[in-house]
């Protein structure tokens, strides 16, 4: 079955305290991307990559770090974690970044917070 | 610059229809996308409509663009509680590497 995988899905941590959200996806796809979604804001994008050792910035990415060391894995880390991380996490692949009609396929979703 | 915006909420009695407006701003959007999001879930594509067309219809959703008004619409015939979720608009640009999302209608069916 085609599906992007997070984990966890859900977490709490305190301020300061490094953590690191896998995201998984089998489709082989080139494109990842994170998002995170706020009330009021929809889903707004911390990093993306296109492929294998090339990621870039998105809106948001103060405060995050990824990697992309295979394909299947773009995992999204906290070096210290600040309550306004607190949020709902995203992570989601495509063969194409949208150009095209090529669908975004969407994670289940992390929800985490930072006390 | 790139902005989506939608109503917050919408509340509609079982069997009518609902219809969830979305503008945007960015005239070089490419395709527009609206995704659903059910309770404690992801988000999953419902339909998507070029930016060269001006409806689309898929069963139960009809998808309207008015390209000159950047509106977009997604109107949902004979609508169930099991449609109850929110609603995002998205749209992608040309040589941006990302979705530009709306915040999100959220439908909320009575009966």
């Amino acid at each position: 079955e085609a599906q992007v995988t997070q984990n966890p899905r859900y977490l709490i941590t305190v301020t300061g305290k490094k953590l690191t959200v896998t995201c998984s996806q089998n489709m082989n796809h080139e494109y990842m991307s994170w998002y995170r979604q706020d009330p009021g804001l929809g889903l707004r994008q911390i990093y993306y990559s296109m492929n294998v050792e090339v990621t870039d910035k998105g809106d948001v990415p103060e405060g995050y770090k990824v990697s992309r060391k295979e394909k299947r894995n773009f995992p999204l880390i906290l070096e210290s974690p600040s309550p306004n991380q607190t949020s709902l996490y995203f992570c989601a692949s495509s063969c194409d970044p949208g150009v095209t009609q090529e669908t975004q396929y969407f994670g289940p979703g992390t929800r985490l917070l930072v006390l | 610059g790139e902005d989506v915006e939608q109503s917050l909420f919408l509340s509609v009695r079982e069997g009518d229809s609902s219809v969830i407006n979305c503008t945007y701003t960015d005239s070089s959007s490419t395709y527009l996308y609206w995704y659903k999001q059910e309770p404690g879930a992801g988000l999953q594509l419902l339909t998507y409509i070029f930016s060269n067309m001006d409806m689309k219809q898929d069963q139960r959703l009809t998808v309207l663009l008015n390209k000159k008004d950047k509106h977009l619409s997604l109107r949902i015939a004979d609508t169930q509680t099991g449609d109850s979720a929110i609603y995002f608009c998205a749209e992608s640009i040309s040589g941006y590497n990302k979705l530009i999302f709306g915040a999100g209608t959220r439908l909320a069916v009575h009966p």
